[in-house]
């Protein structure tokens, strides 16, 4: 069974630019979350959404949306990017939420 | 607001040694609890989980502990090698909520 799939794994932005970041969760998994990896703040909770809602929400600004698609695929987007949103962000899909996640190798968004 | 805390940021140990990691959580109606062990340059993988009706479960090598009545979660690795060199994260969780992670402890095993 294929893992969580994230692309790109890499990204270069400036600021004030907007980025998107796609995922594949694994066949089967509903629910599809997002977190922010940073050295300092470890993972914070961005989103997760469940069956193409948006169920759960951590504390972050509106600049940072998501949406998961029919097929479970999810995207979330950053508008407006600032230095500070230099992260490793990271997708992982689980049965439900609160349980059990499996994460994707995630991707690195460089703001300069 | 609930968080969950690691005791120490850093811990090393010598290749053969049990390693001992501490994670404290505050919110008394989690009733899931995991760790994960993160390598350079990956995404964390799963580890060990546990229930709240449980106090202890063991894995292969590991096995998580759980006291609920001071809130706090340790990850014991016997035999430690130096590919358990990583970053360890503990978690918390209720059903239909999100997992909410600790800061992460960086176990250093040397040879």
């Amino acid at each position: 069974k294929a893992g969580v799939t994230q692309t790109p794994r890499y990204l270069i932005k400036t600021r004030g630019q907007q980025v998107t970041l796609s995922c594949s969760p694994i066949s089967g998994h509903r629910s599809v979350s997002w977190y922010q990896q940073t050295p300092g703040q470890g993972l914070q909770f961005l989103f997760e959404y469940f069956s193409e809602t948006q169920r759960n929400k951590g504390n972050f600004p509106g600049r940072f949306s998501g949406r998961q698609f029919s097929n479970s695929r999810s995207e979330m987007n950053v508008s407006t990017l600032e230095l500070g949103d230099s992260a490793l962000y990271l997708c992982a899909s689980s049965l439900e939420a609160g349980r059990k996640l499996f994460f994707g190798s995630g991707t690195q968004l460089s703001v300069l | 607001g609930e968080s969950v805390g690691l005791h120490l940021p850093t811990l090393s140990v010598q290749e053969g040694d049990n390693s001992i990691i501490n994670c404290a959580y505050s919110n008394s109606a989690s009733d899931y609890f995991i760790w994960y062990k993160q390598e350079s340059g990956k995404g964390p993988q799963f580890i060990i989980d546990i229930r709240s009706n449980m106090d202890k479960r063991q894995g292969q090598r590991v096995t998580v502990l759980l006291n609920k009545t001071v809130k706090h979660l340790s990850l014991q690795i016997a035999a430690t090698q130096p590919g358990d060199s990583a970053v360890y994260f503990c978690a918390e969780g209720q059903a239909g909520t999100a997992l909410i992670f600790g800061k992460g402890t960086t176990l250093s095993v040397s040879s």
